[in-house]
């Protein structure tokens, strides 16, 4: 079956700009979460959705924000971009939330902000 | 407190030899211990996992450890291979809510 699908995979913005990021979860999956990756941080959880709900926030501030649609398909985004943003978002998939099943992370969005 | 502290940051074994990789948690709400292996440029991929009523678990060549009391786990890799060369992040979850990660150890296996 396919993976989970992240688009686009590589992105490029200026300072102050806003970004859209989408995941795609395993077909049948419900829960999605997110992450940001940085060489510094490590994994840090942004959130998480499940049927469409908001089930658990991350310690960001509120200039990233998401959703979940219907299909389970889940969207992130990053208004007014700054230079620490930079890194690697990476969305999980799991049949229920995130533990109680396992999660499959798909490959990535590597955003810079230039 | 949520924090998973990961050691060492990073490892350098030859290949056939073990690797060991420490992980320490605070927080007792954990009941849910992964380890996961990230390649370049590839998202992390579940390993092996483990829950606390169980001192070990082991995998073909990867085993966890658990130590309820000390609240440590750690992940050993027997017969260290050069395609095992990769980043392992330990986490820890507490019920249904969100992994915690440490902070990533990159494995080298050298010939």
């Amino acid at each position: 079956k396919a993976g989970v699908t992240q688009t686009p995979r590589y992105l490029i913005k200026t300072r102050g700009q806003q970004v859209t990021l989408s995941c795609s979860p395993i077909s049948g999956h419900r829960s999605v979460s997110w992450y940001q990756q940085t060489p510094g941080q490590g994994l840090q959880f942004l959130f998480e959705y499940f049927s469409e709900t908001q089930r658990n926030k991350g310690n960001f501030p509120g200039r990233f924000s998401g959703r979940q649609f219907s299909n389970s398909r889940s969207e992130m985004n990053v208004s007014t971009l700054e230079l620490g943003d930079s890194a690697l978002y990476l969305c999980a998939s799991s049949l229920r939330p995130v533990v109680n099943t396992e999660a499959f992370f798909g490959q990535g969005t590597r955003l810079t902000v230039v | 407190q949520q924090q998973v502290k990961q050691s060492p940051q990073s490892l350098i074994v030859q290949k056939g030899g073990i690797s060991i990789i420490n992980c320490a948690y605070e927080n007792t709400a954990f009941d849910y211990f992964p380890w996961y292996q990230q390649f370049p440029g590839k998202g992390p991929a579940l390993l092996i996992a483990i829950r606390p009523d169980v001192s070990e678990k082991k995998e073909g060549r990867f085993t966890i450890s658990f130590n309820k009391s000390a609240k440590q786990f750690s992940l050993h890799i027997m017969d260290s291979q050069p395609g095992d060369s990769a980043t392992y992040f330990c986490a820890a979850a507490a019920g249904s809510y969100q992994l915690t990660f440490g902070k990533g150890t990159k494995l080298s296996v050298i010939p």
